[in-house]
């Protein structure tokens, strides 16, 4: 069984820094891309991030490029996301998502979620 | 980045009726070279991630029941359940994952539609 667990959210001021991690297991790792998508307090869908399943091309929406950071480690099946110069408008529930393309590009069509992990700024 | 849009924003629909949520996108997302929409169906129940329900347009997810389906091509896609369960009181959102090499991972989402029992 697939199974996603985010870690590492929490309350950070604005400015700060937070790096959230996924645990992964129930699949070949590093034949999927991953991503982080976000959902703000009562708000829809956005996607943050996604890194390919080697982890040699990572991309960014426009909103967090330049801020964020996103990584992987294929040995311990673990994808992170370094937040920095965090706002109030990142205040959201992250979500690490499994794409589904088993070439292991980003494709962002998702198959398999996480839970969430909730990170709030503010001062 | 390609919007795209729902309608209605809420549904109320009795148990045992037809739902039908709506979505656009304001450019195709069908790609010619292998004639597939990019376009995939979520279904969101409170404090639970999203589900995946339907790919590529119109094929559903492993174990999710045939009385949801997807129709639709290029910008104007629908989805359908066609006897409502309680079970299926959540959000449904739509989502495009038509992307260029400029826009790899892009995929955007609809804003959600609340679908209720009348």
């Amino acid at each position: 069984e697939v199974q996603l667990v985010e870690s590492g959210g929490g309350l950070v001021q604005p400015g700060g820094s937070l790096r959230l991690s996924c645990a992964a297991s129930g699949f070949t790792f590093s034949s999927y891309a991953m991503s982080w998508v976000r959902q703000a307090p009562g708000k829809g869908m956005d996607w943050v991030s996604g890194i390919s399943g080697s982890g040699g091309s990572t991309f960014y929406a426009g909103s967090v490029k330049g801020r964020f950071t996103i990584s992987r480690d294929n040995a311990k099946n673990t994808v992170h996301l370094q937040m920095s110069s965090l706002r109030a408008e990142d205040t959201a529930v992250y979500f690490c998502a499994k794409d589904s393309d088993e070439a292991g590009k980003v494709l962002s069509l998702f198959d398999r979620w996480g839970q969430g992990i909730l990170v709030t700024v503010s001062s | 980045d390609i919007v795209m849009t729902q309608s209605p924003d809420s549904l109320t629909v009795s148990l045992g009726e037809r739902a039908t949520i709506n979505c656009k996108s304001s450019q195709s997302v069908l790609y010619s070279s292998n004639n597939k929409n990019y376009l995939a169906w979520y279904q969101q129940k409170p404090g639970q991630p999203p589900k995946l329900l339907i790919y590529w347009a119109s094929i559903r997810e492993y174990g999710v029941p045939d009385r949801f389906s997807g129709s639709g091509s290029g910008t104007d896609f629908t989805l359908t359940i066609s006897s409502l369960q309680a079970e299926d009181v959540a959000v449904y959102y739509c989502q495009q994952y038509y992307t260029t090499p400029e826009t790899i991972g892009q995929g955007t989402f609809g804003q959600g539609t609340k679908l209720e029992i009348k």
